[in-house]
């Protein structure tokens, strides 16, 4: 069984522009987790969705991030307009439930690099 | 408040040396989970133990153990008989509490190293 996917692996764009991660879950799971890992601040939870709705974004650091879950197999994450700031890996994590002793799995990661 | 410490930021072994990863957390919740993950050099983060707050049950799993102690609020990770393939970064976790639904709180990792 295929684990998180995430698209693209790798980004390089220049400041200024948008960029879209990709996130699909473990088929089943129930809900979804954006993590930013950077050496500065390591792994901070971005936004949380469970079924489909966000929880808990309070972790997105500025109007420039946005994050959707259109449906249960498929969420993005956009920021608009990119700083170099920004640059991190990007996680996506999924569970099978909403519970809190669901262990998460994590995608490979999205290493973004904003020049 | 939920936190999780982890204090030693790196730690270097030689290969076949035992060593213990440190992890102390802080809730008010009688009903928690803590896990452990490991992320090698390859970036990806793994799944390696859950741990639910009434089960103070030591665990093993191979060389790894786990020590769970409510009264310091610890749940150190120990590795016995090191080897290269252990060299990763190592996080502790503790799950949200029952309102916040399943929302993780990640200490910041300690890098481990084994020398061959």
């Amino acid at each position: 069984d295929a684990g998180v996917i995430q698209s693209p692996r790798h980004e390089v764009t220049e400041m200024g522009q948008e960029v879209t991660l990709r996130c699909k879950p473990i088929s089943g799971h129930n809900s979804l987790f954006w993590y930013r890992q950077t050496m500065m601040r390591g792994l901070e939870l971005l936004i949380y969705f469970n079924n489909n709705v966000p929880i808990d974004d309070s972790g997105m650091p500025e109007d420039r991030f946005s994050a959707k879950m259109p449906n249960a197999s498929f969420s993005t994450l956009k920021i608009q307009p990119s700083e170099p700031r920004d640059s991190a890996v990007y996680f996506c994590a999924s569970s099978l439930g909403v519970h809190q002793r669901d262990e998460q799995y994590f995608g490979p990661g999205t290493r973004l690099t904003v020049t | 408040a939920q936190k999780v410490t982890q204090a030693q930021t790196e730690i270097s072994v030689v290969e076949k040396e035992d060593v213990t990863l440190d992890c102390v957390y802080e809730t008010r919740d009688t009903t928690y989970y803590l896990f452990w993950y490991k992320q090698p050099p390859s970036g990806e983060l793994v799944f390696l133990i859950r741990r639910n707050s009434f089960d103070e049950q030591n665990e093993i799993s191979g060389r790894y153990s786990w020590n769970f102690q409510k009264s310091t609020s610890s749940f150190n990770f120990t590795i016995t008989a090191s080897q290269v393939v252990d060299s990763a970064v190592y996080f502790c976790a503790l799950s949200g509490a029952p309102d916040t639904g399943n929302q993780f709180y990640f200490g910041t990792g300690t890098s481990l190293t084994v020398i061959p």
